[in-house]
């Protein structure tokens, strides 16, 4: 059984640029969560996807948006970069009958000059 | 909004040494109670997870008790090893409605010296 992929690992960019990050959901999951962890702080729910579309959205300004493919992987994209943005960004995947048990991928360290 | 508060680390221990975590947490219904671990590098891992009040989880020899009265979920481990070594994140998910976003507390270092 395959787990949750990231890509890429690393990332440098400067304020103002765009950054698409990639997740690949666990064998079997349908469902995709994105969170951004802070240094030293816990992760914060960006947003899921289910079938698709926008499934629900924590406090991020639209500037962060998300695409579900067929295959059920996911992209994350930020627009107009900022300091702040700088951060481990984590996916996660669950299944439609389990959506609060999600497992997580190993992240995208993003850092913003 | 629902929160997670977890104790304040860095925690260091000794091998062997017993462990307790605190976690205390708000919501408006009743959540779905969570423990994940992060080990340095890495993403997290699913700890243990509890479902409804008094439920136990347990995994790996942590337990975690599911306490409805004092809205608690502290995290307990008889004697650490050194490979315990991680960051611990407390969370819960609130049941019903589509998204089941998780809530994190903000984590504890945990660090085990031989």
């Amino acid at each position: 059984e395959t787990g949750v992929t990231q890509s890429p690992t690393h990332l440098i960019k400067t304020r103002g640029q765009q950054v698409t990050l990639r997740c690949s959901s666990q064998s079997g999951h349908n469902t995709v969560s994105w969170y951004q962890q802070a240094l030293g702080q816990g992760p914060q729910f960006i947003f899921q996807y289910y079938r698709e579309e926008e499934n629900g959205r924590g406090n991020f300004p639209p500037r962060f948006s998300g695409l579900q493919f067929p295959n059920y992987s996911s992209e994350l994209n930020v627009n107009a970069l900022e300091l702040d943005d700088s951060a481990l960004y984590l996916c996660a995947s669950s299944s439609a009958g389990a959506r609060d048990e999600q497992f997580f991928g190993p992240g995208t360290r993003l850092t913003v000059l | 909004g629902d929160s997670v508060t977890q104790m304040e680390g860095p925690v260091t221990l000794s091998e062997e040494a017993f462990l307790t975590i605190n976690c205390t947490y708000t919501a408006t219904g009743y959540p779905s109670l969570f423990w994940y671990v992060q080990y340095p590098g890495e993403g997290l891992q699913l700890l243990l997870k509890a479902t409804k009040a008094d439920d136990k989880g347990s995994n790996k020899g942590f337990e975690a008790t599911y306490r409805k009265e004092t809205t608690s979920f502290h995290l307990e481990k008889g004697s650490v090893q050194v490979s315990d070594s991680a960051v611990y994140f407390c969370a819960l998910s609130e049941k019903g409605g589509s998204a089941r976003q998780l809530t994190f507390g903000s984590g504890t270092q945990l660090t085990v010296l031989p």
